[in-house]
């Protein structure tokens, strides 16, 4: 799997676009981008995934760039709701969790 | 469309005491995985099946840990004997298959506490 950087910690404020990097430099041809999140005491939840291509769903849109040795992960109007871990996992088929992005959303 | 069930919520044991968990994935959903997480870090895999096969269980303590899942459906997680580093969040999650397993569900996890 590859090694993923993420900053340890960001914040938003409500109905702003969060905008969450991810750092991917080793990821290999054929292993995807994945992104979940966690809410304080639930367990993780899908948000999206890409190969190459930017990818949009009613949750996120997923930037990766050309290169594809980073990506963004957008949440175009933030709630309350979104305060979360969000972990960003390169790989094909197996989920290798790091610390992930502590998102604060305040109002 | 029912979620992925965990029992207990939360567990305290002393330490070299046993303890189960007990998993019961999304219906039909062929892939279930036991993650382990720590206080401060991400989900640690712990073990994956496939049906009732094991795909992964490279980073499952087996001197002590054992998974099981009859059936293919249900599964448990079992400790005999604890350790205090064993306090963690125990998560299963579920996926339709190994091929589209891009999309984990997980469950509530059990809060173990070992004294």
């Amino acid at each position: 799997d590859a090694k993923t950087t993420q900053p340890p910690s960001m914040d938003c404020a409500e109905g702003r676009a969060a905008n969450l990097p991810c750092n991917h430099s080793t990821i290999s041809g054929n292993e995807y981008v994945y992104w979940y999140r966690q809410i304080h005491s639930q367990g993780p939840q899908y948000i999206i995934h890409g190969l190459k291509n930017n990818e949009t769903n009613e949750m996120a849109s997923l930037i990766i760039t050309e290169d594809r040795k980073s990506s963004t992960l957008i949440l175009p109007h933030a709630t309350l709701r979104d305060t979360a871990v969000y972990y960003c996992i390169g790989g094909y088929s197996t989920l290798t969790f790091g610390k992930g992005t502590m998102l604060l959303v305040s109002p | 469309e029912a979620g992925v069930a965990q029992s207990p919520r939360y567990k305290i044991i002393e330490k070299r005491q046993s303890v189960a968990f007990w998993c019961n994935p999304i219906s039909g959903h062929a892939t279930l995985y036991w993650y382990q997480q720590i206080l401060g870090q991400g989900p640690k895999l712990l073990i994956q099946f496939q049906n009732n096969g094991v795909v992964d269980d490279s980073q499952l303590p087996k001197d002590r840990f054992s998974a099981e899942r009859l059936k293919g459906v249900d599964s448990t997680l079992k400790i005999q004997p604890a350790k205090l580093e064993d306090s963690a969040v125990y998560l299963c999650a579920s996926s339709p298959s190994m091929r589209d397993n891009y999309e984990q569900y997980f469950g509530p996890g059990t809060r173990l506490t070992v004294t």
